[in-house]
């Protein structure tokens, strides 16, 4: 089946400090969706990108769909203590598809 | 805004014992799934559903058991607990228009002992 591919699974950065991680696939997805999971919570929806090379920014966070749609990345920059999570990338095939999630990136951030 | 309620939040069972995860969502989505997250693995699909009276199996769906009588709501049901079953369960919907993203409850956490 379909595997997004997301490396490393944890990642240890100083507060303030600009962070990005990538997410790989082997087939070619039309959606691309980034999520943040903190402690004891369910998964919340950072950025949804729908368009090949599209840049969407929400606050500190940017994030790019690949330009061949097998590639994604998120960029936080200026990390703060509240980064502190588990971040899934996820692709969609066609618009009624299931997604498929990365394993996930625990990020820690050092105040 | 409720979103998508799961609930308990936490449970321990017993091996063999049966139960049901409840899910409910008030957004009026007809897309549902279920999830398990076990540490290090991310999120495995076990069952989904497009609408009310309509399911369908996932990547994990051994062992057990979906229903979709109405829109809101899509239980989950462990007839004979496994300690394999130990895990974070999570249920979601999504809109049905195009490529909506799925929005995700608080989970279960669920030890089978």
């Amino acid at each position: 089946g379909q595997q997004l591919n997301q490396s490393p699974q944890s990642m240890f950065i100083q507060e303030g400090e600009d962070v990005s991680m990538n997410c790989t696939s082997s087939s070619i997805f039309n959606t691309w969706l980034w999520y943040k999971q903190d402690p004891g919570e369910g998964p919340v929806l950072l950025i949804a990108l729908y368009k090949a090379g599209e840049l969407t920014s929400n606050g500190r966070l940017t994030a790019q769909f690949g330009i061949t749609r097998k590639d994604s990345f998120l960029n936080i920059s200026a990390s703060i203590p509240c980064d502190v999570g588990i971040y899934f990338c996820a692709g969609q095939g066609g618009a009624n598809s299931k997604l498929t999630f990365g394993k996930g990136i625990t990020l820690s951030v050092r105040p | 805004n409720a979103g998508v309620t799961q609930t308990p939040k936490f449970r321990i069972l017993k091996i063999g014992q049966s139960m049901t995860l409840q899910c409910t969502q008030d957004m009026n989505h007809n897309y549902m799934y279920w999830y398990r997250q076990d540490p290090g693995m991310g999120l495995k699909l076990i069952y989904y559903s497009v609408g009310a009276g309509i399911t369908d199996k996932g990547e994990v769906p051994n062992g057990y058991n979906v229903s979709r009588s109405t829109t809101e709501d899509f239980p989950l049901r462990l007839e004979l607990a496994a300690p394999s079953q130990t895990s974070v369960y999570f249920c979601a919907s999504r809109a049905d228009r195009g490529y909506q993203p799925q929005h995700f409850g608080d989970g279960t956490r669920l030890s089978i002992l």
